[in-house]
């Protein structure tokens, strides 16, 4: 079992949807939980972190179920600029590891 | 900038040739990450380094690969004989010293490597 699974998408979405991401992860121990956003030829860059409570920036909001092992992202009213590859991140004592991305693609 | 710097940005290497790839962490980083992104695959991570130690390589190939970080300098990812399949984006990642809860990794721009 990999160690961070997501979807890999594409995701196709209309200007305006809201779109939802999920990923799991395997080691029960992990401490912290990011998303990143990287775009087509450039490096990842932290969308936000993920807080057990769940936190809310703008238009995305982040979810962590810790009994379930996955977090989840919400970007609700899609815009052309969110197009890009979403990567979840789980952290267990600075030991970063990445899932392989979802795909995000909004069009007009 | 103090941001995470790698080079070179692009290299180009022919199969057999030595690949070396640079990255120094932000100011006040001591944790060093690298990544491989195979083209339209996700990010898999190699190893993991503090100075002068390897925390974890659990994720670099057996054979012809080798990372260090030392005492003074960049770290260094070195690919000895360089195969076609090692054509990749190589990310560099950094944080700081403190352990714990919170702490993410900022990425480098990326050594594009193409073997020909």
């Amino acid at each position: 079992r990999k160690e961070v699974e997501q979807d890999p998408g594409p995701f196709n979405v209309p200007e305006g949807a809201t779109v939802a991401f999920n990923c799991t992860y395997s080691n029960s121990a992990s401490q912290s939980f990011f998303w990143y956003r990287q775009d087509c030829r450039k490096e990842p860059k932290l969308l936000m972190s993920v807080y057990s409570s769940g936190n809310e920036d703008g238009r995305f909001t982040a979810q962590l179920n810790r009994a379930s092992q996955y977090i989840s992202l919400l970007i609700r009213d899609s815009k052309l600029s969110d197009s890009a590859t979403y990567l979840c991140a789980v952290n267990k004592n600075n030991d970063m590891r990445f899932g392989a991305g979802t795909r995000l693609t909004v069009k007009p | 900038n103090a941001g995470v710097m790698q080079n070179p940005r692009h290299l180009v290497r022919r199969r057999g040739q030595e690949a070396r790839l640079r990255c120094s962490p932000m100011k006040g980083h001591s944790h060093v990450y690298w990544y491989r992104q195979l083209p339209e695959e996700g990010l898999k991570f190699m190893v993991y380094l503090q100075k002068e130690n390897i925390i974890d390589e659990s994720g670099m190939p057996k054979e012809r690969f080798s990372a260090e970080f030392p005492k003074e300098g960049p770290s260094i990812l070195r690919i000895q004989q360089v195969v076609r399949g090692d054509s990749a984006a190589y990310f560099c990642a950094s944080s700081p010293q403190t352990q714990g809860a919170g702490n993410t990794i900022y990425f480098g721009e990326g050594s594009w490597l193409t073997v020909v």
